[in-house]
C-alpha cells in the first residue's frame, strides 16, 4: 500500500538555522516524489519534484530508496519559508498522488 | 488563466443537509483530483478522474460522499446527508499528463457542518 509519513506536526526553527523536514514513504516499487508548499493565503503548490534534482528557494531534497525517505533541506532558514509542507507520492503505473499528513514549519525571527 | 477555480469558497450548512461542491479545472487538463484537509490528517485523497471517469474512489469516506465529472470542464463533489465530521477544506486539483504532471490545486472551500 502507498503511504507517506511526515512526522512533525510542527517545526520551528531560528531564521538562519538549517532546517529539515522529513518525509517516508512505503511502496512496493518505484515512486515519484514531490514537496508541495502552503504559503499563508495562497494556494497550494509544487515546490520541487525528485526526478528535477533542482534547488528551489533554496530547498533541496534527494531520494533515498534505502531509507524509503525524501527529506526537504535548507541550510538557512528564512522568514518567508514560514508554511505548511506536503510530501506527496505517486506511483508507476497511474496517476493516483497521495500526500502526508503535512508539516508546519515555523521560522522564527 | 484564472487556475482551477472552485465554489463556493466558505459553506456552512447544518447537520443533515445536502451539500454540492463544485470545481472546473484548468482548460485542457485531463485529470482531476479531489482532497481533503484537516488538521489531524492532513491532505487524503478522495477520488480521481481522468478523462471525466472516476479511477480511483478508494479514498471517498462512505456513501454519503458522491463525485461527478460530467464534462472535461467541470465537476462536483455531493455529500448527502452532511455531518459535523464533515467539516473540512476541500480541494480540488487539476493536472496534465504531459505538462510535468504536478498538480494545479484551487482555492479550496471551507466546509462547516454544524
Amino acid at each position: 500500500a502507498q503511504r507517506v509519513t511526515q512526522p512533525e506536526k510542527l517545526l520551528s526553527v531560528f531564521k538562519g538555522a538549517p532546517v529539515e523536514l522529513k518525509c517516508n514513504y512505503s511502496y512496493s516499487g518505484s515512486p515519484e516524489l514531490f514537496w508541495y508548499v502552503q504559503y499563508s493565503r495562497q494556494r497550494l503548490q509544487l515546490l520541487l519534484r525528485h526526478i528535477s534534482r533542482e534547488s528551489i528557494k533554496g530547498f533541496t531534497a534527494d531520494l533515498n530508496k534505502g531509507e524509503t525517505s525524501f527529506h526537504l533541506k535548507k541550510p538557512f532558514a528564512q522568514e518567508e519559508d514560514s508554511a505548511m509542507y506536503y510530501c506527496a507520492l505517486r506511483g508507476t503505473g497511474g496517476f493516483k498522488t497521495i500526500f502526508g499528513a503535512g508539516t508546519r514549519l515555523f521560522v522564527k525571527a | 488563466d484564472a487556475g482551477v477555480i472552485q465554489s463556493p469558497r466558505h459553506e456552512v450548512t447544518e447537520m443533515g443537509q445536502e451539500v454540492t461542491l463544485r470545481c472546473k479545472p484548468i482548460s485542457g487538463h485531463d485529470y482531476l483530483f479531489w482532497y481533503r484537509q484537516t488538521m489531524m490528517r492532513g491532505l487524503e485523497l478522495l477520488i480521481y478522474f481522468n478523462n471525466n471517469v472516476p479511477i480511483d474512489d478508494s479514498g471517498m469516506p462512505e456513501d454519503r460522499f458522491s463525485a461527478k465529472m460530467p464534462n472535461a470542464s467541470f465537476s462536483t463533489l455531493k455529500i448527502q446527508p452532511s455531518e459535523p465530521r464533515d467539516s473540512a477544506v476541500y480541494f480540488c486539483a487539476s493536472s496534465l499528463r504531459q505538462g510535468g504532471e504536478k498538480l494545479f490545486f484551487g482555492s479550496g472551500t471551507q466546509l462547516s457542518v454544524l
